[in-house]
């Protein structure tokens, strides 16, 4: 069965600090792999996604994501945080066998400091 | 143009009563998700509809939990005999066509609370 593990339920960086959001998978196909944020009181927003092709995937607001399946992993980052990206950060996985729906981590709220 | 709306955006109830949960998709968008977020938890699957029919049920923990979306537009999400367990915030997805690769829209969630 598929599985996602989000290492550290809280990251704390300062402003302008490198953003690394750790997500390791599993899944016995090919996976589909995903990165939502969660504003307060807001829905859940694609930031990026990895589906098929180049390893390295751009998303809005600068971040990006590679996708290493050597290591069962697609970690989350940016170089520079901003105290906008303040919020909660999920990774998810769907894969053909398991149908469309998202299977995802319990996710990592990120804070930034001035 | 809009995005998934949600109605109502909280409901408190008492265990044992009977809840009803709308979802108000992007138009056009032919899928539809309901998914249930759990303190501290990522969304949690129920179940996804192809256009008027349950695709996939799999996620719905119980046979109190049962959903409709009879004209392949709004869905809603009903549950019988509500338990405290059940409290949670109950998200809506939509989707233009439903397969692995299609961005899923979020709504904003039903927040539930079963006294």
């Amino acid at each position: 069965a598929q599985s996602v593990t989000q290492l550290g339920s809280h990251v704390s960086v300062s402003e302008g600090a490198l953003v690394l959001l750790r997500c390791n998978y599993s899944s016995s196909v090919p996976p589909y792999l995903f990165w939502y944020v969660q504003y307060p009181n807001q829905g859940l927003q694609l930031l990026l996604k990895y589906t098929t092709g180049a390893t390295l995937v751009k998303g809005i607001n600068g971040f990006e994501a590679e996708f290493k399946k050597s290591e069962t992993s697609f970690h989350l980052t940016k170089p520079s945080a901003h105290m906008s990206d303040a919020a909660e950060y999920f990774c998810a996985v769907s894969d053909i066998q398991a149908g469309t729906a998202l299977i995802f981590g319990k996710g990592t709220t990120l804070s930034v400091s001035s | 143009g809009a995005g998934v709306s949600q109605t109502p955006s909280n409901k408190v109830t008492e265990k044992g009563k009977y809840v009803e949960l709308r979802c108000d998709p992007i138009s056009g968008h032919t899928a539809l998700y309901w998914y249930r977020q759990s303190l501290g938890q990522g969304p949690e699957f129920l179940i996804y509809f192809q256009g008027t029919g349950a695709a996939d049920d799999s996620g719905l923990p119980n046979d109190r939990f049962f959903a409709v979306r009879p004209e392949g537009s709004v869905s809603t999400l009903k549950i019988q005999r509500t338990e405290r367990g059940d409290s949670a915030v109950y998200l809506c997805a939509s989707s233009f066509l439903g397969d692995q690769v299609s961005e899923q829209f979020f709504g904003p969630g039903t927040r539930l609370t079963v006294l």
